[in-house]
């Protein structure tokens, strides 16, 4: 257990409208990363920190934005979403000072936008 | 485009007998691999990782074999047991922050 929460678990939203998923760690890991689950795809990364303040974009991070503001809380946030978005949204963590890469996950949010 | 592939999306195996999930990659910049464990409705839940410069690593139940020259890496679960049936997601690294990840085999054990 990496002590990461996720929240919402799960989420029903309307095209169009701003929707913001919450990642909370309890171990003070500086690095945090945002990823969705599509089938065929597996997991693919849309943003990660490596710090307060510090971001930067993954591989689909088109449509999406992120913040952190505090080391425990990494937010995910979709400005007007679409039904593309409709996804498993997991958030993790890595402990760089133990294993290189190995990340932990959170438990998920499942985003469906109709 | 992939770059990591796990080409059978589906196994199922005898509970006892061994279970081996494959997978191949294309970036030869990779160094470090992983498998990953999931349940429905969880996260992913790491279970074992190699380095290149290992071409083997076991812990207890679970085996990874690392074929470089091949950019293959498979991993096997003896003996396999019913709690074991999961989607299993390999993934890779090239030192950076971005873990590519396979899109998964279904192990289903049959007791």
């Amino acid at each position: 257990d990496a002590g990461i929460t996720q929240s919402p678990r799960h989420k029903v939203t309307e095209t169009g409208t701003p929707v913001t998923l919450r990642c909370h760690q309890t171990e003070n890991h500086r690095y945090m990363y945002w990823y969705r689950q599509d089938p065929g795809h597996g997991l693919r990364l849309i943003h990660y920190s490596y710090g307060v303040k510090d971001t930067d974009k993954g591989e689909v991070s088109d449509g999406y934005s992120v913040s952190r503001s505090k080391t425990e809380d990494f937010l995910l946030t979709l400005e007007s979403a679409t039904s593309s978005q409709t996804s498993v949204y997991f958030c993790a963590i890595s402990v760089k000072d133990r294993e290189p890469d190995t990340q932990y996950f959170g438990p998920g949010t499942r985003l469906t936008v109709l | 485009d992939q770059q990591v592939k796990q080409n059978s999306p589906s196994l199922s195996v005898q509970e006892g007998r061994i279970s081996i999930l494959n997978c191949d990659y294309t970036n030869s910049m990779f160094d470090y691999f992983l498998w990953y464990k999931k349940y429905p409705a969880e996260g992913p839940t790491f279970l074992i990782s190699i380095s290149s410069i290992k071409d083997k690593n076991e812990d207890g139940r679970f085996t990874v074999f690392l074929n470089k020259s091949a950019k293959h890496l498979s991993l096997h679960i003896v003996p396999s047991q019913p709690g074991d049936s999961a989607v299993y997601f390999c993934a890779a690294s090239a030192g950076a922050n971005n873990l590519f990840f396979g899109t998964g085999t279904r192990l289903t054990v049959i007791p």
